[in-house]
């Protein structure tokens, strides 16, 4: 089965606390994204990975962090210094091949309290 | 900077009838837009894309159509069925990587 995997689907943590968002990908595509989506409102882009070993900020980048270690991997970071965590993070693959339609995880729900 | 707006954020419809959702784009030229259905608490499934050089595109009861100048796509599902509802995001590219910028998007609800 392909498709992207996201766990946990919900995630707790006390303020103050680094947290790991995990995301994987078994469809062989090059390019990576992570979202954040907040309620009522549309999804905006925080890092993106076109290549391993490479990766640059979307609109949204400060307090959070990534690495592209491997193709499969994308793992997202928040970091303490994210002033408002809390919010339903998206993790989205596309083949450069394509029309670059991205394929979405299931997401992961944070909240930090 | 680069907008996207969608109309309104919720539209009721009646069943079977033709649901319309508008967006539109300001302060760039996209060479394409791509549309995604997302259902309450799940990420986006893709739907269709349009190129600026197609006016219109169908799939099934889905049609889009793309107008450059006016610098519009409007998303059509005909014979609307309560499984339609949910919210469509419209979603152009920019920069090198072809990153994608989503609208807020529209909350489609058929009514039975």
């Amino acid at each position: 089965d392909g498709g992207i995997t996201q766990s946990p689907k919900y995630l707790f943590r006390k303020e103050g606390q680094n947290v790991t968002l995990s995301c994987e990908q078994n469809l062989n595509h090059d390019a990576m994204y992570w979202y954040r989506q907040d309620p009522g409102q549309g999804l905006r882009l925080i890092y993106y990975s076109q290549i391993v070993n490479d990766f640059q900020k979307g609109d949204i980048a400060e307090g959070y962090s990534v690495s592209r270690e491997k193709k499969e991997s994308f793992p997202l970071t928040v970091t303490s210094a994210q002033k408002n965590p809390t919010a339903f993070y998206l993790c989205a693959s596309s083949s450069r091949d394509s029309s670059y339609e991205q394929y979405f995880g299931p997401g992961t729900r944070l909240t930090v309290t | 900077s680069q907008k996207i707006e969608q109309n309104s954020e919720a539209l009721n419809i009646q069943e079977g009838k033709t649901a319309t959702l508008t967006c539109n784009y300001t302060n760039y030229s996209p060479a394409y837009l791509q549309w995604y259905r997302q259902d309450p608490g799940r990420g986006p499934v893709f739907l269709l894309l349009i190129r600026e050089n197609e006016k219109e595109k169908r799939k099934e009861r889905l049609k889009v159509t793309f107008d450059t100048t006016l610098k519009q796509s409007l998303f059509h599902i005909t014979a609307s069925q309560p499984a339609d509802s949910a919210t469509y995001l419209c979603a152009p590219p920019h920069g090198s990587a072809r990153q994608l910028t989503f609208g807020s998007g529209t909350q489609l609800t058929v009514l039975p």
